[in-house]
């Protein structure tokens, strides 16, 4: 069973730097094709891709946020981390990752399993 | 840089209605990069369409994706109660996804 978990401040100071955690199960991140993304959900409003990165290191940004984000694994594989600086009021959501498959009979493009997410809120 | 939009923003059914949902992209994209999502409040998505056609896991098969090129489309054949909520697309290329379609209760 694939899960995946969000971790991280619930509150931050406009001006900081922002570092979330996703932990998973179930999967490697070393496995052809696999991949974990961000995405970000303000409130009561749509959802905003982040940023995703591949087995194979290769990373993905948002064009609108790729000067604030990076997104990055460790070497246990069993974790994704983004960081996302200069914070401000209007980058307050919920912060999801997610799962792609990796290539084979399951592959799909898309994201297929999510997280619970995690509220952050930017304010002084 | 693609951009989707969905229409309409809101739709108004009674249960056992036929909903369909529209996701038109800027430019011609792949359909086996076209992905749909249902999302309830407080919910983290749930994918329920892939590569356009293509049922998830799980997903019943009142809910249908069609489409190719720029125009794509969600249908649910009867609505049922559990699908009342937003809906958005997503072209995988990219990753961008739609503004979203909330069906609600008439």
């Amino acid at each position: 069973q694939i899960t995946l978990k969000e971790s991280g401040p619930a509150l931050v100071k406009p001006t900081q730097t922002l570092t979330l955690t996703c932990t998973f199960s179930g999967f490697s991140l070393s496995a052809s094709g696999v991949a974990v993304g961000w995405i970000r959900q303000p409130p009561g409003k749509a959802l905003e891709w982040l940023a995703l990165i591949y087995w194979d290191d290769d990373k993905r940004y948002s064009p609108s946020l790729k000067n604030r984000i990076t997104i990055s694994k460790d070497t246990s594989r069993t974790q994704v981390v983004l960081t996302m600086t200069n914070m401000d009021p209007v980058d307050t959501a919920t912060y999801f990752c997610a799962h792609r498959p990796g290539y084979g009979s399951e592959s799909k493009d898309a994201f297929e399993v999510w997280g619970q997410g995690t509220k952050v809120t930017v304010s002084s | 840089e693609i951009v989707l939009t969905q229409s309409p923003g809101t739709l108004s059914l009674s249960p056992g209605e036929r909903a369909t949902l529209s996701c038109r992209a800027t430019q011609s994209v792949s359909s086996n990069h076209l992905a749909w999502y249902q999302q309830k409040p407080g919910q983290a998505p749930r994918l329920l369409i892939y590569g356009a056609s293509n049922r998830a896991t799980g997903i019943p098969d009142r809910f249908s994706g069609s489409g190719s090129g720029t125009d794509f489309t969600l249908t649910i054949s009867r609505l049922e109660p559990e699908d009342f909520a937003v809906y958005y697309c997503q072209h995988f290329g990219s990753w961008t996804f739609g503004q979203g379609t909330k069906v609600e209760i008439k």
